[in-house]
């Protein structure tokens, strides 16, 4: 049963295509969070949202879009896609705004976007 | 500009032998730092942390040391087995409202028989 999941692990899409990737968490946590592992291996957050509100948006183009329709659940819509937006996108929560030092982050397994 | 910093990417260790896994940081705000593993087509997974007004914290074969003056930690996993083989992320941490995670580029560890 897993804990965070992202769909899909995945996805090669054309340049300006618009995609979106799913993550849904199942321990009850009230905060969720994107982040993006980019060519370099660099775990870079870009957004991350409190029980449906949105508490941190990282200089992230608005090309990108988080949607959380409850504090399960945080989507990523990106738009026009650029063959820069190829990285890994990792989904993770945490039980509260402020991540405990003794967990931290649950990640999820991470999508694998590839833009051509 | 990178807050935490991982110098080494990659290091290769004979099985049994000791581990050791550095991590540098620059801002002096941070009030935890954790250590992630991380195996292929995986998501990280918590290892062990440790506070900033500790030195040292230990889990079984993990170990994590602190030095403050330095902005330096280090992980260290003795014995070190075939199943550590993963790349190792350290990460540290902010309390407070809108806190997050920030993360080094990694380690790759490699542990030979």
């Amino acid at each position: 049963d897993t804990a965070v999941s992202q769909t899909p692990k995945y996805l090669v899409t054309q340049m300006g295509n618009d995609k979106s990737i799913k993550c849904e968490q199942n321990l009850g946590h009230d905060t969720m969070y994107w982040y993006k592992q980019d060519s370099k291996k660099f775990l870079k957050i870009m957004f991350s949202y409190n029980n449906k509100e949105l508490i941190i948006n990282e200089t992230v183009p608005n090309r990108f879009s988080p949607k959380s329709p409850d504090k399960a659940h945080l989507n990523l819509h990106i738009n026009s896609l650029e063959l820069g937006d190829s990285a890994v996108y990792f989904c993770a929560s945490s039980q509260a705004i402020t991540p405990s030092p003794a967990r931290g982050y649950t990640f999820g397994s991470g999508t694998r976007l590839t833009v051509v | 500009d990178q807050q935490v910093k991982q110098n080494s990417p990659s290091l290769s260790v004979q099985e049994g032998r000791i581990s050791i896994l550095n991590c540098d940081y620059t801002n002096s705000m941070f009030d935890y730092f954790l250590w992630y593993k991380k195996y292929p087509a995986e998501g990280p997974t918590f290892l062990i942390s440790i506070s900033s007004i500790k030195d040292k914290n230990e889990d079984g074969r993990f170990t994590v040391f602190l030095n403050k003056s330095a902005k330096h930690l280090s992980l260290h996993i003795v014995p070190s087995q075939p199943g550590d083989s993963a790349v190792y992320f350290c990460a540290a941490l902010i309390t407070g409202t809108a806190s997050k995670l920030t993360f080094g580029t990694g380690t790759r560890l490699q542990v030979t028989l």
